[in-house]
């Protein structure tokens, strides 16, 4: 089945410091990959996504560039703030097949930046 | 443009009792997604309700049930609560086209938090 893999959490960074979350996954077919942000007390926002190999999201400063060969869709971020603290979740959807738009997550990676 | 919105916020009910959800979907969107969130766990999919009827559900039992709306708006039921029903539930919506396509981008909700004592 599918199922998506994040890096071991929490991340704890100072402003301005360079992010990276990890996140693999495992999927039939061609998936179409997302990232999503969870501030404390709310649902999720989707921060980026990508549909098909190569493909690079990108938003807010926030990039991910889906990679078919190593199955991955690592978060990166070049100046991280405060206000990002949060919990990252990487997801994937496949097309087709019974459960249309089903969303697989990750277990989430928490970040927390200090000043 | 109005976004997904959930109710209640907080729930609080006791083991056995019967709890219902609400979510009315972003306006235009025609399809609706509940998931399971577990503390400090990633969201897991219940079910997808698409023209009112269940189109997918994920690996949860007959007690969890839903229904849609003709103006796409969704519930979701669950019956006979056990304390590891705890959890953030959240609704979903995103557009299914009438073809093969699909649009991919799914707006959630804020949730309703339930605790079952």
């Amino acid at each position: 089945g599918n199922s998506v893999t994040q890096m071991e959490g929490p991340v704890t960074l100072s402003e301005e410091a360079f992010l990276t979350i990890n996140c693999t996954y495992t999927a039939t077919g061609y998936p179409s990959l997302f990232w999503y942000v969870q501030y404390p007390g709310e649902g999720l926002q989707l921060l980026l996504k990508a549909t098909k190999a190569d493909d690079k999201g990108s938003n807010k400063g926030f990039e991910a560039t889906y990679r078919k060969e190593t199955t991955s869709f690592h978060l990166e971020k070049g100046s991280v703030q405060v206000s990002d603290s949060a919990v990252y979740f990487c997801a994937l959807r496949t097309a087709g097949g019974t459960s249309y738009g089903k969303l697989t997550f990750g277990q989430g990676t928490i970040l927390t930046v200090h000043p | 443009e109005t976004g997904v919105t959930q109710s209640p916020t907080h729930l609080i009910k006791t083991r056995g009792q019967q709890v219902t959800l609400r979510c009315s979907s972003q306006s235009g969107h025609n399809t609706v997604s509940w998931y399971q969130q577990a503390l400090g766990q990633g969201p897991q999919f219940i079910f997808q309700y698409y023209r009112e009827e269940e189109n997918g559900r994920g690996n949860f039992p007959p007690r969890f049930s839903g229904l849609q709306f003709p103006n796409y708006s969704s519930e979701l039921n669950v019956n006979a609560l056990e304390l590891d029903d705890s959890a953030l539930y959240l609704c979903a919506s995103s557009i299914r086209l009438a073809g093969p396509g699909w649009r991919d981008t799914q707006y959630f909700g804020p949730g309703t938090r339930l605790t079952v004592l």
